[in-house]
């Protein structure tokens, strides 16, 4: 019973071309969130929607674009891939909007290898 | 503004010894600490949460941290180290009242020698 799951696990691809990573989240919970953690293993936010509504956009490339189906779903599409988008992408759900006070339960990652 | 440093990119500790693993935050409103950890080729997992109740806070697997005001400290202990316990661990920082946003350490990662 996998709370945050995601699709794929590992995606290598070329330079230029467009991908999508898939989110699905079973906990009920209507906020989720879209972060990347790079080879030094640092991690930062970069989207989050609740229900459906995108509410932090960090400051990431427009060829980047979350696409929330429903309140379970936040997918990342991925345009014109770059070398330096290779990273781990992790999604992460919670029930509210409030980092301070509401867990939220990050997915296994996607780990983009970009050629 | 918010922060969090990790003085520590590697601790190494011999198993059944204490664990402690150092942070430090800044913020300039009532924050809300985490200890996250990610075993390899994993999610991160919730270990502890500190959001203006108990100082001392009790978590997972053995791990507490206390939040120390005078020293903007939240470090992570354990009286014991396992095996299991070796992955990285974040430090992460939130403002308690209005914020949507986790701001994360850069992580220490954890060895545990037999």
């Amino acid at each position: 019973d996998t709370a945050v799951s995601q699709t794929p696990k590992y995606l290598v691809t070329q330079m230029g071309n467009d991908k999508s990573i898939k989110c699905e989240q079973n906990l009920g919970h209507d906020t989720m969130y879209w972060y990347k953690q790079d080879s030094k293993k640092f991690l930062k936010i970069m989207f989050s929607y609740n229900n459906k509504e995108l509410i932090i956009n960090e400051t990431v490339p427009n060829r980047f674009s979350p696409k929330s189906p429903d309140k379970a779903h936040l997918n990342l599409h991925i345009n014109s891939l770059e070398l330096g988008d290779s990273a781990v992408y992790f999604c992460a759900s919670s029930q509210g909007v409030l980092a301070g006070t509401d867990t939220q339960y990050f997915g296994p990652g996607t780990r983009l290898t970009v050629l | 503004a918010q922060s969090v440093t990790q003085l520590d990119s590697h601790v190494s500790v011999s198993e059944g010894t204490p664990v402690l693993l150092r942070c430090n935050y800044s913020s300039s409103y009532s924050p809300s600490l985490f200890w996250y950890v990610q075993h390899p080729n994993k999610g991160l997992q919730l270990l502890l949460k500190y959001t203006s109740a108990a100082t001392l806070v009790k978590g997972i697997n053995g791990f507490e941290a206390e939040f120390k005001k005078s020293e903007t400290s939240f470090h992570l202990t354990k009286p014991s180290a396992h095996m299991s316990d070796a992955a990285e661990y974040f430090c992460v920082v939130s403002r308690m009242d209005s914020s949507y946003k986790l701001i994360f350490g850069s992580g220490t990662r954890l060895l545990v020698r037999p």
